[in-house]
């Protein structure tokens, strides 16, 4: 199984451009999360999903949307991309919601803005 | 809100023991630990469920206060492969929310 797969890996955007990270999982997890990973600031959460057609804010959610069209797929959009949003993002998925399983982690996408 | 971690870092000899602290202050479903090594995707190391149990892996091992909402990670005897950042996640009770929150995490280093 290839579990969590993220698309692309490395990306370098010039500011005000816009672009899609694609989440694919192939576990049938109803949750899937997006992180950005800054130095210092640990995992922080931008959104997250129960199931197939919901989405939900986390705790830095601003700059980003996000669809669930799929139950497999999970997409982060940057609508008009700014330097604050240079990072490494991780998507992740459960089984279970409450915490009650175990999240697993795509590879990470290392985002530049410049 | 982001569970609070510390140390923020540690530096061990093999075979010297570490505990790493994480609290919430909200009442808590769950309780996740994960490693992560430079360069690499986090992996899962435990769950910790409310109900104040206590879980082990290898030489790790872990509880959970739920009454103070705290967590505790447990590494003995270390090896040099435990180095890297460690992370607990907290899924909090209130307002059904499913949100796996992460805290800053704690850079483990151990040296021979």
């Amino acid at each position: 199984n290839a579990g969590v797969t993220q698309t692309p890996k490395f990306r370098v955007l010039k500011t005000g451009q816009s672009m899609t990270l694609l989440c694919a999982q192939d576990m049938n997890h109803e949750y899937m999360y997006w992180y950005r990973q800054d130095p210092g600031m640990g995992l922080r959460l931008i959104h997250y999903s129960v199931g197939e057609g919901t989405t939900a804010k986390g705790e830095v959610p601003d700059g980003y949307n996000v669809s669930r069209l799929k139950k497999q797929n999970f997409l982060l959009g940057l609508e008009s991309a700014a330097p604050s949003q240079t990072s490494v993002y991780f998507c992740a998925s459960s089984y279970s919601g409450s915490g009650l399983t175990e999240a697993f982690f795509g590879q990470g996408t290392r985002l530049t803005v410049v | 809100q982001q569970p609070v971690q510390s140390p923020q870092a540690v530096i061990l000899r093999e075979g010297e023991d570490a505990v790493i602290n994480c609290s919430s202050s909200k009442a808590l479903y769950s309780v996740h630990w994960y490693r992560q090594k430079h360069g690499e995707a986090p992996v899962f190391l435990m769950i910790l469920l409310k109900g104040g149990e206590q879980k082990g892996h290898d030489k790790i091992s872990a509880s959970f206060n739920e009454k103070k909402q705290q967590s505790s990670l447990y590494l003995t005897a270390s090896q040099l492969s435990y180095s890297g950042t460690y992370f607990c996640g907290t899924v909090p009770i209130q307002g059904g929310s499913e949100k796996l929150v992460f805290g800053k995490g704690t850079k483990l280093t151990v040296n021979p």
